[in-house]
């Protein structure tokens, strides 16, 4: 099993819709969680960080927490074409190492 | 500020030959990550430095990679002897912070190792 898990997609919503992204991990004791946005031939950029169970809203942004199911998601409103790029999940884990998921690429539709 | 710097931005090199890609982190950053991106495996972490000293290189492929951080403006990954399937994007990322997860990457060396 992999330490961090997403669908690879591509997820395609329509401009102005909201773009749900999942995240699973599987290290129970893991504490923080991040997402990346990276749009092709480029790096990736921190855009949401997360520790604790809930919600955290930054913008259109909302990355949610949930630890007892072990998943994390990122949703994002009013969804842009601008938005369309691939989104990585990160997790620090109980021994404090970083994984990455694959990431899901979401194309927003004009 | 300029962000992480790394040079070279691409890089073509036949099998065999040694490779040494750069990185400059963000002034006053204290850790500093390299990782590599492929299509199969993703986003992986290869060996960071807090401080110029290695904290963690569990992610270091095999012996043929090798990492040094002389001081904290500089950084070099090096590949020796090169192989085709080193071919990736490698970035390089530095943080002011001891989450892990904070980070600024930089624009990535694309390597092909024919």
């Amino acid at each position: 099993q992999k330490e961090v898990e997403q669908n690879s997609g591509p997820l395609s919503v329509p401009e102005g819709a909201i773009a749900s992204l999942n995240c699973t991990y599987s290290d129970r004791v893991s504490q923080s969680f991040f997402w990346y946005r990276q749009y092709s031939g480029k790096s990736p950029e921190l855009i949401m960080s997360i520790y604790s169970n809930g919600d955290k809203e930054d913008g259109r942004f909302t990355a949610q927490l949930n630890k007892a199911s072990q998943y994390v998601s990122l949703l994002i409103r009013d969804s842009q074409p601008s938005d369309s790029a691939t989104y990585l999940c990160a997790v620090n884990t109980g021994a404090n190492n970083l994984f990455f998921g694959t990431g899901t690429r979401l194309t927003v539709i004009p | 500020d300029a962000g992480v710097i790394q040079s070279p931005r691409h890089e073509v090199t036949e099998m065999g030959q040694e490779v040494t890609l750069r990185c400059k982190p963000i002034s006053g950053h204290d850790y500093l990550f390299w990782y590599r991106q492929t299509m199969m495996r993703g986003l992986e972490l290869l060996i960071y430095f807090n401080n110029n000293v290695p904290i963690d290189d569990s992610g270091m492929p095999e012996d043929r990679f090798s990492a040094k951080m002389p001081n904290a403006s500089f950084s070099t990954l090096k590949i020796q002897p090169s192989e085709p399937r080193d071919s990736a994007v490698y970035f390089c990322a530095s943080s002011l912070s001891s989450v892990l997860g904070e980070q600024y990457f930089g624009p990535g060396t694309r390597l092909t190792v024919t």
